[in-house]
């Protein structure tokens, strides 16, 4: 039940294709679902972050769609360039928590020119 | 831009050794955290901290874990007997918010602990 879980595990786009990534949870106790990228040798980094009253939340290049009945969200990256090449996380918080997330298995993403 | 800074970046151990990694928390950050990831896995939430006292632990924080604010900048994490198993990269986040609020989490680079 407090598992997040991610798909793809890995992903090859071309340049300015678009990336989509899964993940789909079981406890309707989340009430935050951010993304995280991590680059190699780095921290992950808060890229994108949506509540479960909102369908969609668009930042730049980058969208979370949100399925509060399918207990899924997915991220997707438009016009995906080879700088976007990353691991990428979902995540859930608990309400009410101390802001514990669970971290879902990451997606490496590659981007060719 | 402000930054979790982490030291040492990467650190070798021998079984049974204490094993101390230090975090720097951006400065009016008041909700400290450490992550660990274990190669090739996902990142995993060890413990959150708040107000000089842990708030919050999963699991994997057992007896040989204990986490310390020393002074009013560093945030400790110790290891008092390393096992194998501890090997991961071990990340220290910090949040300007906390409890039932959402909070960005920043996170510092990491430190690799190496077990052998």
């Amino acid at each position: 039940q407090q598992q997040v879980k991610q798909s793809p595990q890995s992903l090859i786009v071309q340049k300015g294709g678009i990336s989509i990534i899964n993940c789909a949870y079981e406890n309707t106790a989340f009430d935050y679902f951010p993304w995280y990228q991590q680059f190699p040798g780095k921290g992950p980094a808060l890229l994108i972050a949506i509540r479960p009253d909102v369908s969609e939340k668009k930042e730049g290049r980058f969208t979370i769609s949100f399925n509060k009945s399918a207990k899924q969200f997915s991220l997707h990256i438009m016009d995906s360039q080879p700088g976007d090449s990353a691991t990428y996380f979902c995540a859930a918080r608990f309400s009410g928590g101390y802001n514990k997330l669970i971290f879902g298995a990451g997606t490496r993403l590659a981007v060719h020119p | 831009e402000p930054e979790v800074t982490q030291t040492p970046s990467h650190q070798v151990t021998q079984m049974g050794q204490e094993v101390i990694l230090r975090c720097v928390p951006i400065s009016n950050h008041l909700y400290f955290y450490w992550y660990r990831q274990i190669l090739g896995q996902k990142v995993e939430f060890l413990v959150s901290f708040y107000n000089n006292e842990i708030s919050e632990k999963s699991e994997i924080f057992d007896d040989q874990f204990s986490v310390e604010r020393p002074d009013g900048s560093n945030f400790t994490l110790k290891i008092r007997s390393t096992k194998l198993e501890d090997s991961a990269m071990y990340f220290c986040a910090s949040s300007e918010l906390g409890r039932g609020r959402t909070g960005e989490l920043f996170f510092g680079e990491g430190s690799r602990l190496t077990v052998l």
